[in-house]
């Protein structure tokens, strides 16, 4: 069974540009969660989906956003990009919305210069 | 709101030593507990979890860990590393929003990094 895949691994964007980001779960998977990993705050929760509905937030900017789609992929849109959103996003899926596994992707790798 | 402490950014161990990874965390209600490792440029992988039942927990690749609930610690053990357990590994707590179901996100502790000696 083929793991959680994000695309694009690695994006270079600058200032005040938008990014569309994408997650495709495992098979099955209905629960996907969003994760923002930097150096000096770490792994920090941005949201998760399940049935295509916002279920849980973190405390983000309302410049942080997301979708799902009914096939459960998901989507992160960052607009109004600032230096500070340079970071590894992480998606992850799970099976149910109270999943107690969480399985995680590789990433995507964001520069904004 | 809850949190998570790793008390060591980073520990050195020779190999074959033994090794623990301290975490405790910080919750008013009933939590899911978590350690997952991250190699260089990879995402993270579970090593073990907690959700109820006995303490002791056993992982993959030889690690297990303890909940203590009292102490609100749940503390990463191996008896014996290898060079390949070099990585970031972080302890994770997940809150329960309500009995009938449904839990917060993932709250991350700022990881551990094992490095290997041989």
């Amino acid at each position: 069974k083929a793991g959680v895949t994000q695309t694009p691994r690695y994006l270079i964007k600058t200032r005040g540009q938008q990014v569309t980001l994408s997650c495709s779960p495992i098979s099955g998977h209905r629960s996907v969660s969003w994760y923002q990993q930097t150096p000096g705050q770490g792994l920090q929760f941005l949201f998760e989906y399940f049935s295509e509905t916002q279920r849980n937030k973190g405390n983000f900017p309302g410049r942080f956003s997301g979708r799902q789609f009914s096939n459960s992929r998901s989507e992160m849109n960052v607009s109004t990009l600032e230096l500070g959103d340079s970071a590894l996003y992480l998606c992850a899926s799970s099976l149910v919305l109270t999943g107690d596994e969480q399985f995680f992707g590789p990433g995507t790798r964001l520069t904004v210069l | 709101a809850q949190s998570v402490t790793q008390l060591d950014s980073q520990v050195p161990v020779f190999e074959e030593a033994p090794v623990e990874l301290r975490c405790n965390y910080s919750s008013s209600v009933s939590v899911y507990l978590f350690w997952y490792v991250q190699y260089p440029n990879q995402g993270l992988q579970l090593l073990l979890k907690y959700l109820s039942g006995s303490t002791l927990v056993k992982g993959i690749n030889g690690f297990e860990a303890e909940f203590n609930k009292s102490q609100t610690s749940f503390h990463l053990r191996k008896p014996s590393v290898h060079i390949s357990d070099t990585a970031e590994y972080f302890c994770a707590v997940r809150t329960l929003l309500y009995s009938g179901g449904g839990a917060d996100g993932l709250t991350f502790g700022k990881g551990t990094h094992l490095i290997i000696q041989p």
